[in-house]
């Protein structure tokens, strides 16, 4: 059964730091991944999505995110974050099925 | 072009009343899901419809939960009766045939 994995609960960075957010996923197949971001109040919005190609993706808002298939990992990136950025990250794998299996989330804090 | 819509946005009740959800996704979206998202986990899928066919409803609890998508339109997700354990945020997304799914801003369900 396919799973995701999110090690981190709580990130806590300083404004205009580097972020990562680690993912693991376990699929069989090849996974379809991706990454949400949910504000307090709203709804998952999708940050990039990873079907196949080039193992580095861009997303919107200035993220990133490099499947890794020997580590099974698709970890998310950005390179100088803004404290809008602050809020709650998820990372999800696709099934046959188009369903979505969402890891449990990372909450990101950002300090001034 | 109009989000998915759900209403309530918040609803209290109390153990043992029942409740319901409506979903209305982005236009011409065959595809519908609603997600639970309990505090501090990721969104877990109850049910998935294609047009008004239910294509997964395996971790839907059928003793309590119900759902229907009429006219492969609108969803309503019932809950009765709804126990303690069920306050959670529930989540409504679509899909046109592929994984890039939009979600709706949800509706935070409290039972007392």
């Amino acid at each position: 059964a396919q799973s995701v994995t999110q090690p981190d609960i709580h990130i806590t960075v300083s404004e205009g730091a580097s972020l990562e957010l680690r993912c693991n996923y376990s699929y069989g197949a090849t996974p379809y991944l991706f990454w949400y971001v949910q504000s307090p109040g709203q709804g998952l919005q999708l940050l990039l999505k990873y079907f196949s190609g080039d193992t580095l993706v861009q997303g919107i808002k200035g993220f990133e995110a490099e499947f890794k298939r020997s580590q099974s990992s698709f970890n998310l990136r950005k390179p100088s974050v803004h404290w809008s950025d602050a809020a709650e990250y998820f990372c999800a794998v696709g099934d046959s099925g188009y369903a979505l299996n969402f890891g449990k989330g990372t909450s990101l804090l950002v300090t001034p | 072009e109009a989000g998915v819509a759900q209403s309530p946005r918040y609803k209290i009740i109390e153990k043992r009343q029942s409740v319901a959800f409506w979903c209305n996704p982005i236009s011409g979206h065959a595809t519908l899901y609603w997600y639970q998202q309990i505090l501090g986990q990721g969104p877990k899928l109850l049910i998935q419809f294609q047009n008004n066919g239910v294509v997964d409803d395996s971790q839907l609890p059928k003793d309590r939960f119900s759902a229907e998508r009429l006219k492969g339109v609108d969803s309503t997700l019932k809950i009765q009766p709804a126990k303690l354990e069920d306050s959670a945020v529930y989540l409504c997304a679509s899909t046109n045939v592929s994984y890039e799914q939009y979600f709706g801003p949800g509706t935070r369900l409290t039972v007392t």
